[in-house]
């Protein structure tokens, strides 16, 4: 499709176990997110890839979250040993261009994975 | 540090009023852009629009317009005449930094319930 896609779009996980969520940009797009959204809360930056290059991860809440976009095109999001906490909506958005410009860079976001940790 | 608060939780209309959003930001950047997304049930968010420190002219688009002040650090969303359709959860984001990674600091947003 045209837009971002994510899978999948709703996962249970059982405390503990390790989860994968799959990200795949729009085509050619440089720049690739990553966030996190809490239930009636804003989404909060978890990381930022320009390329295969993961150039800010200040927002991974632990070790236990790991991003990696090996060839520049999708990633994915793994979260080990899962925690309750961890319980939110994982969006993925893309944009052309590797930062904001006059002229605009749209980011374009998917819709989400639902995480539930019961 | 950047800062975004939507101090409205939720807002209920009945169609066919205007209502507007309120944005204040939190920055020290000279240069910044400020965004609204909407965000419907199915989780997407959409964009609407993108605003750059440098340009307070309103901008209107339709039944949307949104009104940026710097002077009082406020950059809000008005839709006239409101459809049932316009229900969802309206985002407002600040990008800006040093690095200008298009980083987003999102508000807690605003949920708008209109009613037939």
């Amino acid at each position: 499709g045209a837009g971002v896609s994510q899978s999948p779009r709703y996962k249970v996980a059982k405390r503990g176990q390790d989860v994968a969520l799959r990200c795949d940009p729009i085509s050619g797009h440089v720049s690739l997110f990553w966030y996190q959204q809490a239930l009636g809360q804003g989404p909060e930056f978890l990381t930022y890839f320009q390329n295969e290059a993961q150039l800010d991860k200040s927002g991974l809440p632990s070790d236990r979250f790991f991003a990696e976009r090996p060839e520049g095109s999708v990633s994915t999001l793994k979260i080990q040993r899962t925690q309750q906490e961890d319980s939110a909506v994982y969006l993925c958005a893309s944009s052309l261009l590797a930062r904001q410009t006059i002229s605009g860079n749209t980011i374009y976001f998917g819709e989400g994975s639902w995480l539930t940790v019961v | 540090a950047q800062k975004v608060t939507q101090a409205q939780t939720e807002i209920s209309v009945v169609e066919k009023e205007d209502v507007t959003l309120d944005c204040v930001y939190e920055t020290r950047d000279t240069t910044y852009y400020l965004f609204w997304y909407k965000q419907p049930p199915s989780g997407e968010l959409v964009f609407l629009i993108r605003r750059n420190s440098f340009d307070e002219q309103n901008e209107i688009s339709g039944r949307y317009s949104w009104n940026f002040q710097k002077s009082t650090s406020s950059f809000n969303f008005t839709i006239t005449a409101s459809q049932v359709v316009d229900s969802a959860v309206y985002f407002c984001a600040l990008s800006g930094g040093i690095d200008n990674f298009n980083k987003f600091y999102f508000g807690s947003g605003t949920k708008l319930n209109v009613k037939p």
